[in-house]
């Protein structure tokens, strides 16, 4: 049974680019929610994606964007990037309206450098 | 909004030992959920331990339990029998549709 799995383990970008981030969820998952984890700190909810549509968003500028497939994998986009966007990126997957539903598996993350 | 307070930045313990990690929370919801993950230096977030806010039972999994007092809005994780294993960085988080975590606590264990 395949975990949430996340491309690229590292990124390297510079200021202004633009960059994707991708996701596969745990099997038999349907959710997807992405998250921003700067050094030394907890992770930050950036959106959640359930039925190809965002559901829900944390305080993120328009710059960060997403898109959920029909195969319940996810991207995440983020243009015009800033050096304050180098962060530790983490995808959680869970399954929406059952009974252990609101437990999110986490993704190994992908480390984004701005320089 | 809810805030997520974890107050100890870093703990240490002895292996074999009981440690207690400490977290609090601020919510006007009575429905929610409390979640234990912890984040060794490979950076993936792995769960811990799960607590509903509508049981009254505390969560336990094998070494692991909590002390869930939803008056006093303190959900603390205790681990027994502490393992070199065990070191990382633990994140207690409260979800009631998006998740929210807390700063995290460190923990170290001496052999």
């Amino acid at each position: 049974d395949a975990g949430v799995t996340q491309s690229p383990t590292h990124l390297i970008k510079t200021r202004g680019q633009q960059v994707t981030l991708r996701c596969s969820p745990k099997s038999g998952h349907d959710t997807v929610s992405w998250y921003q984890q700067a050094l030394g700190q907890g992770p930050q909810f950036i959106f959640q994606y359930y039925e190809e549509e965002e559901r829900q968003r944390g305080n993120f500028p328009d710059r960060f964007s997403g898109h959920q497939f029909p195969n319940y994998s996810s991207e995440l986009n983020v243009n015009a990037l800033l050096l304050g966007d180098s962060a530790l990126y983490l995808c959680a997957s869970s399954l929406e309206g059952q009974g252990a539903a609101d437990t999110q598996y986490f993704g190994p993350g992908t480390r984004l450098t701005v320089l | 909004a809810q805030t997520v307070t974890q107050s100890q930045p870093e703990m240490s313990v002895q292996e074999a030992e009981t440690v207690t990690l400490s977290c609090t929370y601020d919510t006007s919801e009575s429905d929610y959920y409390l979640f234990w993950y912890k984040q060794p230096p490979s950076r993936q977030m792995i769960l811990v331990i799960r607590q509903e806010a509508y049981k009254q039972q505390n969560a336990t999994e094998n070494r692991f339990s909590v002390n869930f007092q939803k008056a006093a809005k303190s959900f603390s994780l205790k681990i027994s029998d502490s393992q070199l294993g065990d070191a990382a960085m633990y994140f207690c988080a409260y979800r009631r549709g998006d998740m929210r975590f807390g700063a995290g606590t460190r923990l170290t264990v001496k052999p």
